[in-house]
């Protein structure tokens, strides 16, 4: 079964607008990373974050981390068209070297 | 640099026909999964390929599905024989083993068993 839980499970914005997505896990992390996957594409690694760190930025993306939650938020700014896509979270456990467990997706709709 | 390659990108077959898939990953990167992806969800490992070694094929349903790495570069992932439930998108990725578990994924391999 998937550790991940994802929320919302769809998301419908108006380009220039921002998203944010959340995610929520079970069991103690080694790091949490984003991806996002293009319809009928693979999957594109975006963003790692650490269990030490609080908040990583890269672009227009910021990811949050609380460890005491075990909850991460994804939040895309000034959202474009090409930004369209499903977006998923992936847990690295503590005892579970380079195994990532996906959760179910965020699907990504921005409106031009 | 060119990325993780797989091939077929579909494939339509019958119930109880064998099918094959084929991975080659990012030069360098010792460490190769297979994972499979059902419409609407996100993808589950199925196996995890240290060199040529299989070190967690813990999800793989060893009774229909088989892969093999043999010199530690490209992979098959093979299905024999394919059930309707097999229908899916089957995903490889590759990793160095200092990536801290970012992986690189292919395209896919889009199989509906008819």
């Amino acid at each position: 079964s998937q550790q991940g839980e994802e929320d919302p499970q769809a998301l419908s914005i108006q380009e220039g607008e921002n998203a944010t997505m959340n995610c929520s896990y079970k069991t103690s992390i080694n790091n949490l990373q984003w991806y996002r996957q293009n319809s009928g594409r693979g999957l594109v690694h975006l963003i790692l974050i650490r269990s030490n760190e609080r908040e990583k930025h890269s672009g227009r993306l910021r990811v949050t981390l609380d460890t005491s939650k075990k909850s991460s938020s994804l939040l895309i700014t000034a959202s474009r068209a090409a930004d369209t896509a499903s977006y998923f979270c992936a847990t690295v456990h503590v005892q579970g070297a380079q195994k990532l467990v996906f959760g179910q997706g965020t699907r990504l709709t921005i409106n031009p | 640099e060119a990325g993780v390659v797989q091939s077929p990108r579909y494939k339509i077959i019958e119930k109880k026909q064998p099918v094959a898939f084929w991975c080659n990953p990012i030069s360098g990167h010792n460490t190769l999964y297979w994972y499979r992806q059902n419409l609407g969800q996100g993808p589950e490992l199925l196996i995890r390929y240290e060199n040529e070694e299989a070190v967690d094929d813990s999800q793989l349903p060893k009774d229909r599905f088989s892969a093999e790495r043999l010199k530690g570069v490209d992979s098959t992932l093979k299905i024999q024989p394919a059930e309707l439930g097999d229908s899916a998108v089957y995903l490889c990725a590759s990793s160095l083993p200092s990536s801290r578990g970012t992986q690189y994924f292919g395209p896919g391999t889009r199989l509906l068993v008819l």
